[in-house]
């Protein structure tokens, strides 16, 4: 079973942040927050991951809380082209296995 | 480079028949895996290899074989199909304890 819970489906408006929530109540010491998206029906992409501070690339923020149950993937200005299932995903780094939930549908605005 | 390669893009199979699902990459990755997404459903792994000469089972692994041939091939059988295997397979690939995980196309497989 999955060790996260998202919310199923979400709005944004063109160009404002996209505020995306997980909650990994069971989260261990080793294991790290992963955050990849779907888009249409292709295969996913991999956005951007974090153990225990907060991350920053060119994609998206990755805010984890300091107990690490929960975590928020933000996307500064959400575009059309970002409309996708979004997968928050908790993976121990002693494992190869990445179980993906359900996601949650981020519909953007225009 | 390519990325990771999916063959055929497209079955259609009958109740029993048997078909191998073919993967490929070309970045030198480690580590290899099956998925399967059903209709409005997240993915579920079937199998995945850590390494070239390892499998191991994953969520779902019923009804399915796989063969690590090479490092950069990892080939998903189907003995004898069902209805219910009606989905569509993605193949990945990491480095080995790599953080990003790289996805092919995906095979669509209708069983009728």
């Amino acid at each position: 079973d999955a060790k996260t819970t998202q919310p199923p489906s979400m709005d944004c408006a063109e160009g404002r942040a996209a505020n995306l929530p997980c909650n990994h109540s069971t989260i261990s010491g080793n294991e790290y927050v992963y955050w990849y998206r779907q888009i249409h029906s292709q295969g996913p992409q991999y956005i951007i991951h974090g153990l225990k501070n907060n991350e920053t690339n060119e994609m998206a923020s990755l805010i984890i809380t300091e107990d690490r149950k929960s975590s928020t993937l933000i996307l500064p200005h959400a575009t059309l082209r970002d409309t996708a299932v979004y997968y928050c995903i908790v993976r121990d780094s002693g494992t190869y296995k990445y179980i993906f939930g359900t996601g949650t549908r981020l519909k953007v605005l225009a | 480079n390519a990325g990771v390669t999916q063959t055929p893009k497209f079955q259609v199979l009958k109740t029993g028949q048997s078909m191998t699902l073919q993967c490929a990459q070309d970045m030198n990755h480690n580590s290899m895996y099956w998925y399967r997404q059903d209709p409005g459903m997240g993915l579920r792994l079937i199998y995945y290899s850590a390494s070239e000469g390892t499998t191991d089972k994953g969520e779902v692994p019923n009804g399915y074989n796989v063969s690590r041939l090479n490092k950069r091939e990892f080939s998903l059988r189907l003995e004898s199909a069902a209805p219910s295997q009606t989905s569509v397979y993605f193949c990945a690939s990491t480095t080995q304890g790599g953080y990003e995980q790289y996805f092919g196309p995906g095979t669509r497989l209708t069983v009728t």
